[in-house]
């Protein structure tokens, strides 16, 4: 699976979007691109995901670039709940799914 | 619908003990399992992971093993606990054999070895 690349961490006004990049320049054709957050003290929850084209759903939109060696998730009007960290994570049809450090996404009033 | 259960939520057992937390899928047949490790601080170590009863897949030499006794259950084990087995410890379980799926997190054990 390809490695990922994302900051440390990130700071958004309440309200605003918030938008979190993700590099993955090794990414293969059958490797989907995922996004999960992790909410102090609780398990990772699942986000969104995509393959080549944008996606958008009721938490977030995905943003991945035409070559797809890059990609943001944007959340359109950030709130002080959705301070966590954010991971994104590539991965292709085996089952070995890791994780790296994440996004600690801080959402500030 | 699918449910994931892991106990205990919170552990303290002195270095030298042994350890077993339990994980277990209810709602869905042969998934894959995972056992991930989280330090203060820092991101989500997978350990170990199943494809299949006693398919066990390990990512990291450690001191802890993992088991798949029945199709929705995975158990993680050690003989000797350790100062730095101390963390946070996650289950997942995912559909076997899709190219996509989304992973399904417990809300995991909190391990303190003293």
């Amino acid at each position: 699976d390809a490695k990922t690349t994302q900051p440390p961490s990130m700071d958004c006004a309440e309200g605003r979007a918030a938008n979190l990049p993700c590099n993955h320049s090794t990414i293969s054709g059958n490797e989907y691109v995922y996004w999960y957050r992790q909410i102090h003290s609780q398990g990772p929850q699942y986000i969104i995901h995509g393959l080549k084209n944008n996606e958008t759903n009721e938490m977030a939109s995905l943003i991945i670039t035409e070559d797809r060696k890059s990609s943001t998730l944007i959340l359109p009007h950030a709130t002080l709940r959705d301070t966590a960290v954010y991971y994104c994570i590539v991965k292709g049809s085996g089952s070995r799914l890791t994780f790296g450090e994440g996004t600690q996404l801080t959402v500030n009033p | 619908s699918q449910t994931i259960h892991q106990w205990p939520a919170t552990l303290v057992q002195p270095v030298g003990s042994p350890l077993s937390l339990e994980c277990t899928v209810e709602g869905t047949s042969n998934p894959n399992l995972y056992w991930y490790r989280q330090a203060a601080g820092r991101g989500l170590q997978l350990l170990f992971y199943s494809v299949g009863i006693g398919q066990i897949s390990s990512e990291v030499p450690q001191n802890l093993s993992a088991s798949r006794p029945q199709d929705r259950q995975f158990i993680l084990s050690s003989k000797k606990l350790l100062l730095s087995d101390s963390g946070f410890y996650l289950c997942a379980w995912s559909v076997f054999g899709v190219l996509y799926t989304e992973a399904f997190f417990g809300q995991g054990t909190r391990l303190t070895v003293v």
